[in-house]
């Protein structure tokens, strides 16, 4: 089983809001991505985290904060977006054993900032 | 700087006509291709990794290649099914970021 589980599937926020994104797989799989995707482009790292510590963050905006609360679960808290922040946002676990781990991705959840 | 080109842009397919997907790179030690099939609004599907050159690996009727320079994803008679985004992606050695093409674009038609 290479499942990885987002919700929700679809999500709308005013600017003020906020709110949640999360993120779970029971692979046994020590390492989780959170992407970035605008329409037509391709996927973009956000966030990286190997045995539950932020091992790379990719200049993302302070509105974005990650969390890891355990090695199956990887949340998203969005806080004071912006407009140009809507888009699809993929969650990725791996092995965790370094380059070269193969990356499975959600479904996604589509966000709308409104 | 890593660089993936993915060539190219669209390609439209008859069913049952064969073709090929390019992903040429430029990475410094090489630790992983891989190819993903993305449909619309979708997360992306994995397909293969590729570690190094002159690997093959095939599932039903692709078929991934790869060289020192580029991959291949060859498409052996395509059904409508197929038509999606196919997204090829690099990882250099040392970490676990992805550096992703653009994509390419495949619509067969009936």
């Amino acid at each position: 089983d290479t499942e990885v589980t987002q919700t929700p599937k679809h999500l709308v926020m005013g600017m003020t809001n906020k709110k949640s994104l999360k993120c779970e797989q029971h692979m046994g799989h020590r390492a989780m991505y959170w992407y970035k995707q605008k329409a037509k482009k391709p996927p973009e790292l956000m966030f990286v985290y190997s045995y539950e510590k932020l091992s790379i963050n990719e200049s993302v905006p302070s509105r974005f904060s990650p969390e890891c609360p355990n090695s199956s679960l990887l949340n998203l808290h969005l806080h004071a977006l912006q407009p140009e922040d809507s888009a699809l946002y993929l969650c990725a676990s791996s092995l965790g054993q370094g380059s070269g781990d193969t990356q499975y991705f959600g479904p996604g959840t589509r966000l709308t900032v409104l | 700087e890593d660089q993936v080109t993915q060539s190219p842009e669209a390609l439209r397919l008859q069913e049952g006509e064969s073709s090929s997907l390019n992903c040429s790179y430029t990475v410094s030690g090489l630790r992983g291709l891989f190819w993903y099939r993305q449909d619309p609004g979708k997360g992306p599907e994995f397909l293969f990794t590729l570690y190094s050159a002159g690997e093959e690996k095939e599932k039903e009727r692709l078929k991934a290649t790869l060289t020192k320079k580029e991959s291949f994803l060859h498409i052996t008679a395509p059904k409508p099914e197929d038509s999606a985004t196919y997204l090829c992606a690099v990882q250099r050695g040392g970490g676990n970021k992805l550096v992703f093409g653009a994509g390419t674009i495949l619509r067969v038609k009936s």
